[in-house]
């Protein structure tokens, strides 16, 4: 089956950094994506990794290393308004989105 | 219209009754999708149109329909709605030609059937 893993909640401080993994077993990949989800809003496009590496636009970096099926959404300097819920999908073989539950993030001051 | 807008924002339905979720985009996407959002699982893609007059059926399309009669909408229907259908509806968009596919998602539909 498929399967995408990221953790339920994760907290942090303002100011700081942290990073949330998603893991993923898919039939196939061609792209994996993060998107942010405030409550009670739409996702919004944060990032797009089909190679491996580093992606980087501005406070936000996405890693992916396609061997271990593996990725991380990295956010610096953490603000009040980054509090949300980011989702990792995973577009396989058949170019449809699996998505993961998503990860709460908790900013605290 | 900017983007991708959906109608109405939340419904509270009696089982039984027939549902319509309307979605409407002015990019030009040539793709569009449906999703439905419930608390502790990922979106679960319903029904997807690569192109104008097609359609797919995604991960759980058991209990609705849709149609994809031009560009820009994309209805949803219950035909006959079970409390089980209470969810977070999204319709999303992409450009397929473009290299990343990026959907780009609708407010949202929050429908509860009683």
């Amino acid at each position: 089956g498929q399967n995408i893993d990221q953790p339920t909640e994760m907290t942090a401080t303002e100011g700081a950094i942290v990073q949330i993994n998603c893991t993923y077993q898919t039939s196939g990949f061609n792209g994996l994506f993060w998107y942010q989800q405030h409550a009670g809003e739409a996702p919004t496009f944060l990032s797009y990794n089909v190679l491996d590496g580093l992606e980087e636009k501005g406070r936000f970096s996405s890693f992916l290393s396609r061997s271990k099926g593996y990725s991380y959404l990295l956010l610096k300097e953490l603000q009040m308004k980054d509090s949300a819920s980011y989702l990792c999908a995973v577009r396989d073989s058949n170019y449809q989105l699996i998505w993961g539950a998503g990860t709460k993030l908790i900013i605290k001051p | 219209i900017a983007g991708i807008t959906q109608a109405p924002t939340s419904q509270i339905l009696a089982a039984g009754r027939r549902m319509t979720l309307r979605c409407t985009q002015d990019m030009r996407h040539n793709a569009m999708y449906w999703y439905r959002q419930d608390l502790g699982l990922g979106l679960r893609l319903i029904h997807y149109s690569n192109t104008a007059g097609t359609t797919g059926k995604g991960e759980v399309p058991d209990g609705y329909s849709v149609s994809r009669a031009n560009t820009d909408d994309f209805p949803l229907t219950l035909a006959s709605a079970v409390p089980s259908q209470t969810s977070v509806y999204f319709c999303a968009s992409s450009d397929s030609s473009a290299g990343a596919d990026t959907q780009y998602f609708g407010p949202g539909t929050r429908l509860t059937v009683l």
